[in-house]
């Protein structure tokens, strides 16, 4: 089956600063790569997502960039802010019927 | 919409005990799953279902069974609850679709002494 690795496991940056969170995955047959949110006691939440057709997509203060080639995909995070302290998860799909998660990076914006 | 409804959201057992937790989502997904979470090991999936009638195991089946009878229902059994199931489970449903994300429920809270 997809193994799913994320890293770093916990990230502290400055407020205003960027951060990034890699994932790697094994399976070539994954196409849909979504990134969730979870804050502390609540469920995860879709922040953004990329199809295996797309090469980056940005929302905003959020970017995800897919390499298919070398089965990565990375969450960027730019101009930081005490709210986006939480636990970010990627994930990774084949067909949208089975989800793969990385272990999650507790992120700390330091104010 | 309700979306997807967990229940119930804490619950404490005794080793050897059963239970079910329930799911239901109401916006008409084809695909619905469970999750536990534990500590730095991120989401692992128990059992997921495709369809009414159609149910398969995830990464960690053992000692989980679950039945789809409806569109609308995905309940989760512990047969017979061990110290090791203590976790955070969560429900999920999607379309199904590729490029379709999963919703997740608020997640039941489950402690086995």
């Amino acid at each position: 089956g997809e193994n799913v690795e994320q890293h770093p496991s916990t990230l502290s940056v400055q407020e205003g600063d960027s951060a990034v969170i890699k994932c790697t995955y094994s399976d070539s047959a994954s196409n849909y790569f979504p990134w969730y949110k979870q804050e502390l006691g609540k469920r995860p939440q879709l922040i953004i997502d990329i199809r295996s057709n797309v090469g980056e997509k940005k929302d905003q203060r959020i970017a995800v960039t897919l390499n298919k080639t070398a089965k990565h995909f990375s969450l960027h995070i730019t101009e930081t802010q005490p709210e986006d302290s939480a636990v970010y998860f990627c994930a990774a799909s084949i067909w949208g019927n089975q989800f793969y998660f990385g272990t999650g990076t507790s992120l700390t914006v330091i104010p | 919409n309700a979306g997807v409804t967990q229940t119930p959201k804490f619950q404490v057992l005794k080793t050897g005990q059963s239970m079910t937790l329930q799911c239901a989502q109401d916006m008409n997904h084809e695909y619905m799953s469970w999750y536990r979470q534990d500590p730095g090991m991120g989401l692992r999936l128990i059992h997921y279902s495709v369809g009414a009638g159609i149910t398969d195991q995830g990464e960690v089946p053992n000692g989980y069974n679950v039945s789809r009878s409806t569109t609308e229902d995905f309940p989760l059994r512990l047969l017979s609850a061990a110290p090791s199931q203590t976790s955070v489970y969560f429900c999920a449903s999607s379309e199904g679709a590729s490029g379709n994300t999963i919703y997740f429920g608020e997640g039941s809270w489950l402690t086995v002494v």
